[in-house]
C-alpha cells in the first residue's frame, strides 16, 4: 500500500536535547511538507521540499532543520532553539506541478518536552 | 495574502441532524479548495475538494461548492452519524509560490446519539 508513515507516534523530549522525527513516503511524490498542529491554531507550515537536495522555509522554521537527501524521506529535526516544541507534527507530500495540489498526510508525531 | 476563515466550534449535534460549517476565504488568482478531515489523534484526511468556481466536491455524504461570488466553500451534510465526530478544516492551494496548503483552524465536531 502506498502511502506516507511518521515515526515515532510519540516522542518526549528532554529541554536542551535536539530530537529527529522520521517521515517516509512511497508514493513516488517530488514535495514533501511538514506542519505544526497546536489546538485551535490549525497547521503551520514549518519546511516545504519541492526535489531532493533542496528545502525552503516556511512561516515557523525558526528552532527546526531539515534535510532531503533521498525523495522518499524528509526528516524534521527540533533542535533546543525551538522555544516552545511540544506539539503535533504532521508530514505530507504532494506532487508537483499540479493544479489541484492535493496533500496526503501522515499519521503525525505528538512530541512533549519534558 | 492568501487565508481561509471557517467557523469556530465546538459544533454539537444529535444524530441525524443536518451540518453545515462554513468556510469563506481570501485568494489570488483561481484557488483549489479542499476539506480534510481528522479524527482523533491521527492525521489529516482529503474529504473533498473542487478546482474551479461552481465545482461541487462530494464524498460519504459531504457535500461543498466553490462559490467565487462569496468566496465561500461551506461543507454540508444532510444527516450525521456519530462516526463522523471529528475536526474539519478548509484549505485552499496553492498558499503561495512553494505550493503549501493554507488551512483554517478547525471545526471540532460532536455528533451525540
Amino acid at each position: 500500500d502506498g502511502g506516507i508513515t511518521q515515526s515515532p507516534k510519540y516522542l518526549f523530549r528532554k529541554e536542551g536535547q535536539n530530537v529527529t522525527l522520521s517521515c517516509e513516503q512511497n508514493l513516488n511524490h517530488d514535495a514533501m511538507y511538514w506542519y505544526r498542529q497546536d489546538p485551535g491554531q490549525g497547521l503551520r507550515l514549518i519546511y516545504y521540499s519541492q526535489i531532493v537536495n533542496d528545502f525552503q522555509k516556511g512561516d515557523i522554521a525558526e528552532g527546526y532543520s531539515v534535510s532531503r537527501e533521498k525523495k522518499e524521506s524528509f526528516p524534521l529535526t527540533v533542535t533546543s532553539a525551538q522555544k516552545n516544541p511540544t506539539a503535533f507534527y504532521l508530514c505530507a507530500s504532494s506532487l508537483r506541478d499540479t493544479i489541484y495540489n492535493e496533500q496526503f498526510f501522515g499519521p503525525g508525531t505528538r512530541l512533549t518536552v519534558l | 495574502g492568501n487565508s481561509v476563515t471557517q467557523m469556530e466550534g465546538p459544533v454539537t449535534l444529535s444524530e441525524e441532524a443536518f451540518l453545515t460549517i462554513n468556510c469563506t476565504y481570501t485568494a489570488t488568482g483561481y484557488p483549489s479548495l479542499f476539506w480534510y478531515v481528522q479524527y482523533p489523534g491521527e492525521g489529516l484526511q482529503l474529504l473533498l475538494k473542487a478546482t474551479k468556481a461552481d465545482d461541487k466536491g462530494s464524498n460519504k455524504g459531504f457535500e461543498a461548492t466553490y462559490r467565487k461570488e462569496t468566496t465561500s466553500f461551506h461543507l454540508e451534510k444532510g444527516s450525521v452519524q456519530v462516526s463522523d465526530s471529528a475536526v474539519y478544516f478548509c484549505a485552499l492551494g496553492p498558499g503561495g509560490s512553494q505550493g503549501n496548503l493554507i488551512f483554517g483552524k478547525g471545526t471540532k465536531l460532536s455528533v451525540k446519539p
